[in-house]
């Protein structure tokens, strides 16, 4: 598998259901970011978690850091219609490079 | 808060045409970006910049690919000989000293016809 995949690769929920994405990665990093991508628009940066940080909380989103399993987790509380979009993790390795490597995108569809 | 700003936001080509894509880094930032999004694909790494020049590439960035920084404020993409799987969206990031305040703008769509 590739640095930074994403599982599930699509997820369809009703709103106000919770809903978590994961990510794998495999070399050691500084820090990992989620992003959200509305069809084909431009990325939003949601949340960026320091590889010295276990769980980082905004608004309704929370992101777990698990380091010792290279996996990190999304999880949006009481989604909502406008949740829909592609979520993406982001890891910057922890040497040698300052680029980010993506992952493959969870799809994730709010039926209202 | 400061943004990292993308012009065109849509850009269409003749397959062949020379394109600039264009971006103002945020103004005290030092590392400059370019990121590339097929259409339904992840976002791929294409080239870093730093104290004007390559500091990384991939192997997409290929002779076709060139960066510039023109002036104090600009950083350019340049395609010399568009192709139609040129067609993405490209993002601009910018950062501070190394991974720090790393910021990506909106991105410029570009369509090769």
């Amino acid at each position: 598998s590739q640095q930074g995949e994403e599982d599930p690769q699509a997820l369809s929920i009703q709103e106000g259901e919770n809903a978590t994405m994961n990510c794998s990665y495999k070399t050691s990093i500084n820090n990992l970011q989620w992003y959200r991508q509305n069809s084909g628009r431009g990325l939003v940066h949601l949340i960026l978690i320091r590889s010295n940080e276990r769980e980082k909380h905004s608004g309704r989103l929370r992101v777990t850091l698990d380091t010792s399993k290279k996996s990190s987790s999304l999880l949006i509380t009481a989604s909502r219609a406008a949740d829909t979009a592609s979520y993406f993790c982001a890891t910057a390795p922890s040497s040698g490079t300052y680029k980010y490597i993506f992952g493959t995108g969870t799809r994730l569809k709010v039926l209202a | 808060e400061p943004e990292v700003t993308q012009t065109p936001s849509h850009q269409v080509t003749q397959m062949g045409q020379e394109v600039i894509l264009r971006c103002v880094p945020i103004s005290n930032h030092l590392y400059f970006y370019w990121y590339r999004q097929i259409l339904g694909q992840k976002v791929e790494f294409l080239v870093s910049f730093y104290n004007n020049e390559i500091s990384e590439k991939s192997e997409i960035f290929d002779d076709q690919f060139s960066v510039e920084r023109p002036d104090g404020s600009n950083f350019t993409l340049k395609i010399r000989s568009t192709k139609l799987e040129d067609s993405a969206m490209y993002f601009c990031a910018s950062s501070g000293f190394g991974i720090y305040g790393y910021t990506f703008g909106s991105g410029t769509r570009l369509t090769v016809v």
